[in-house]
């Protein structure tokens, strides 16, 4: 579809292990974003990317998190080394640009570390 | 970081019901957006508003933008149990350059 998607949908890993999510957004979206939403909780930033650049990338909880963006499209979430904590559903968004644009979220993925 | 709370945390309701939900902060935003989110799936925006004062309706729902760009309220006449959801509101910070969420309300209207 034409949508934001997200791979993989489910991902379930051991404490210590390496771990990525992709995001492809909807193409033409220069603006790219990654959340995280712990369960009854709202969407917490991560990151956000303007074409291939982080713009802002103050929600990162700690360096063993990690996103690109290489060619201006597909993005990559990287955690190493990951932590109980670390269970959730990591949400992505694109708009067409930013600011007050509508953002278009993919589904998440979620991520439970046992 | 700019915060913002959503009021009330969780809202039951019966089918036919109207309901008003908050989102405050202490922080002045250069928009506001409400977004819907349900089980498995991302949030989807349903309105923004850019000017303080501003009312927007789209069918059933009623949004509003506080004078000073700080509050919005989005009232539901009539709920219907398609209704139910996770509702979002999410301020753009002008700093960051991002979207802050608030924890949402959760409204499940009972049929």
């Amino acid at each position: 579809g034409a949508g934001v998607s997200q791979t993989p949908s489910n991902k379930v890993t051991e404490k210590g292990k390496y771990v990525e999510l992709r995001c492809d957004p909807i193409s033409g979206h220069t603006a790219l974003y990654w959340y995280r939403q712990s369960l009854g909780q709202g969407p917490e930033f991560l990151i956000y990317f303007q074409g291939t650049g982080a713009a802002d990338d103050s929600g990162l909880p700690n360096d063993r998190f990690f996103a690109v963006r290489p060619e201006g499209s597909v993005s990559t979430l990287k955690i190493q080394r990951t932590e109980r904590g670390d269970s959730a559903v990591y949400l992505c968004a694109s708009s067409f640009g930013w600011g007050t644009g509508e953002l278009f979220f993919g589904e998440g993925s979620r991520l439970t570390v046992l | 970081t700019q915060l913002l709370e959503q009021s009330p945390q969780f809202l039951s309701i019966q089918e036919g019901e109207n309901l008003t939900v908050y989102c405050n902060s202490s922080s002045v935003f250069s928009s506001l957006q409400w977004y819907r989110q349900e089980p498995g799936e991302g949030p989807v925006l349903l309105v923004t508003v850019v000017t303080g004062g501003e009312v927007k309706k789209l069918k059933r729902l009623t949004f509003q933008f506080g004078d000073a760009r700080k509050d919005s309220s989005l009232h539901i006449t009539a709920a219907q149990p398609g209704d139910t959801g996770l509702y979002l509101c999410a301020g753009y910070d002008n700093y960051g350059q991002n979207f802050v969420f608030g924890p949402g309300t959760r409204l499940s209207v009972l049929p």
